[in-house]
């Protein structure tokens, strides 16, 4: 399955400042998806990033709070713009699964958010 | 709206014995299934999947069982470890396994 970095692991941010969260894969895959996890809960899906189109977000996620690039196969950014304290998450970026058994996703082990 | 949800929150089992997670999801469209294990500090870990096709899974030390009937899935460790201590989802996709919903998570405690 495939490897995912992803960077920074951590980081204290001031409200209004943006972030962006870099996610690179050591395969090249078609489609990459990005999550967010709150405090002891599960995970929820911010958007579907294509490369060579713009992102699917689903509902309550919107691409000037979190715009996305997908520049080519093996490599996505999250920005999370003019952050909040309610933004502290965990964000993480995952990958389809490969192979003709599905293999299911493959996720990066995450960027904790604090927003003070 | 869809909903993939688990019946406990939290178990606490014995080291060596078995441990049944249990989920429910209510898209009944839905055809395929995965669990995750999630360690502190980490981000999910596939273990194992089932497609709607199926109503049981083997893999190593873990079994899924899947009741399309009343939309019921659970996850069956044999011999747990000290090392399954995690927290585990249940997942349901559509077809082709795009757009994962994600239940609220069971953590699982293991007693030495």
């Amino acid at each position: 399955s495939a490897v995912i970095s992803q960077k920074p692991s951590r980081d204290i941010c001031q409200r209004g400042t943006s972030l962006t969260i870099q996610c690179q894969v050591d395969s090249q895959v078609t489609m990459m998806f990005w999550y967010r996890q709150q405090p002891g809960q599960s995970l929820t899906l911010i958007a579907t990033a294509n490369q060579g189109s713009e992102a699917t977000y689903e509902s309550g996620f919107v691409i000037d709070k979190f715009p996305i690039s997908r520049p080519n196969l093996t490599f996505s950014t999250l920005t999370v713009s003019n952050m909040s304290p309610e933004d502290s998450s965990i964000y993480l970026c995952s990958v389809e699964g490969t192979g003709g058994n599905y293999y299911g996703y493959t996720f990066g082990s995450g960027t904790r958010l604090t927003v003070v | 709206g869809e909903s993939v949800g688990l019946h406990l929150p939290t178990l606490s089992v014995q080291e060596g014995d078995n441990s049944i997670i249990n989920c429910a999801y209510s898209n009944s469209a839905s055809d395929y299934f995965i669990w995750y294990k999630q360690e502190s500090g980490k981000g999910p870990q596939f273990i194992i999947d089932i497609r709607s096709n199926m109503d049981k899974r083997q893999g190593q030390r873990v079994t899924v069982l899947l009741n399309k009937t009343v939309k019921h899935l659970s996850l069956q460790i044999a011999a747990t470890q000290p090392g399954d201590s995690a927290v585990y989802f249940c997942a349901e996709a559509d077809t082709g396994g795009f757009k994962t919903i994600f239940g609220a998570g069971t953590r699982l405690f293991v007693k030495a």
